[in-house]
C-alpha cells in the first residue's frame, strides 16, 4: 500500500518567513510532485522531480523552490512566505514502472496560512 | 488560463440519482484522462481513467464518456450514494507524466 506522508497537516507562518514543507513516500517512486489546491482552481503544479537531484518547474513555480536529495523525500521551500501563498499544498508520487497509467498517489495535504 | 475546464463547480443530487460532471480540453497532445476523488481531509485518489482511443469506460457505478472530436469527457455516477459526496477532479496528461487538473466539482448526495 503506497503511503505518502507530509510533515504537517496545518502550518501558520508569518510574512517573510522561510517555510519548509516535507514529503516522504515509501514506494521507491521515481516521480514526485508538489501542487497547491485553491477553490475553483483545482490543483496546480508547482514543481516536479523525475529522479534524485532532478527538478523541473511546473505551472506556478514563482516564489517556490524544491529539493530532492534522496529518492523518497521531496521538499518544497517558500523562500519568503507571502499572504498569497496561503493555500493547501499537496505532494504526490508516481512511477513509470506501473505501466501507462502513471497513477499519482497523494499525501493528505498541508494547509498553510501566512499571516 | 486553465487548460482543462470543469463544470459544474458544485452539484446536489438525491440518493439514487445520476451525477454528471463535464470537462473540456484544448491540448490535443493529452493522452490520458483520469478522474480523482477527494474526501475532506484527504488527498485526491484515482477513481477511474480513460485513454482517447476508447469512447466509454465503466467501473461499477462510475462511467467515463469520451468525445475526442469535441475534446470533451464526462464522469457519470449512477445510483449516487451519500458516500459518494466528495470533490471530483478531472485531469489530462501530456508528455512527461504531468497532469493538468480541472477546477473541481463538489458533489453532495442527499439521503
Amino acid at each position: 500500500d503506497v503511503k505518502v506522508t507530509q510533515s504537517s497537516r496545518y502550518l501558520v507562518k508569518r510574512t517573510g518567513e522561510k517555510v519548509f514543507l516535507e514529503c516522504v513516500q515509501d514506494m521507491d517512486h521515481e516521480n514526485m510532485f508538489w501542487y497547491r489546491q485553491d477553490p475553483g482552481l483545482g490543483l496546480r503544479l508547482i514543481y516536479f522531480s523525475y529522479d534524485v537531484k532532478m527538478k523541473e518547474k511546473g505551472d506556478i513555480p514563482e516564489g517556490y523552490s524544491v529539493s530532492r536529495e534522496k529518492k523518497e523525500r521531496f521538499s518544497l521551500i517558500l523562500e519568503s512566505a507571502s499572504t498569497n501563498q496561503t493555500s493547501m499544498y499537496l505532494c504526490a508520487s508516481s512511477t513509470p514502472r506501473q505501466g501507462l497509467g502513471y497513477e499519482q498517489y497523494f499525501g493528505p495535504g498541508t494547509r498553510l496560512t501566512v499571516t | 488560463q486553465q487548460q482543462v475546464k470543469q463544470s459544474p463547480q458544485s452539484l446536489i443530487v438525491q440518493k439514487g440519482g445520476i451525477s454528471i460532471i463535464n470537462c473540456a480540453y484544448e491540448n490535443t497532445a493529452f493522452d490520458y484522462f483520469p478522474w480523482y476523488q477527494q474526501f475532506p481531509g484527504k488527498g485526491p485518489a484515482l477513481l477511474i481513467a480513460i485513454r482517447p482511443d476508447v469512447s466509454e469506460k465503466k467501473e461499477g457505478r462510475f462511467t467515463i464518456s469520451f468525445n475526442k472530436s469535441a475534446k470533451q469527457f464526462s464522469l457519470h455516477i449512477m445510483d449516487s450514494q451519500p458516500g459518494d459526496s466528495a470533490t471530483y477532479f478531472c485531469a489530462a496528461r501530456a508528455a512527461g507524466n504531468k497532469l493538468t487538473f480541472g477546477g473541481g466539482t463538489r458533489v453532495l448526495v442527499k439521503p
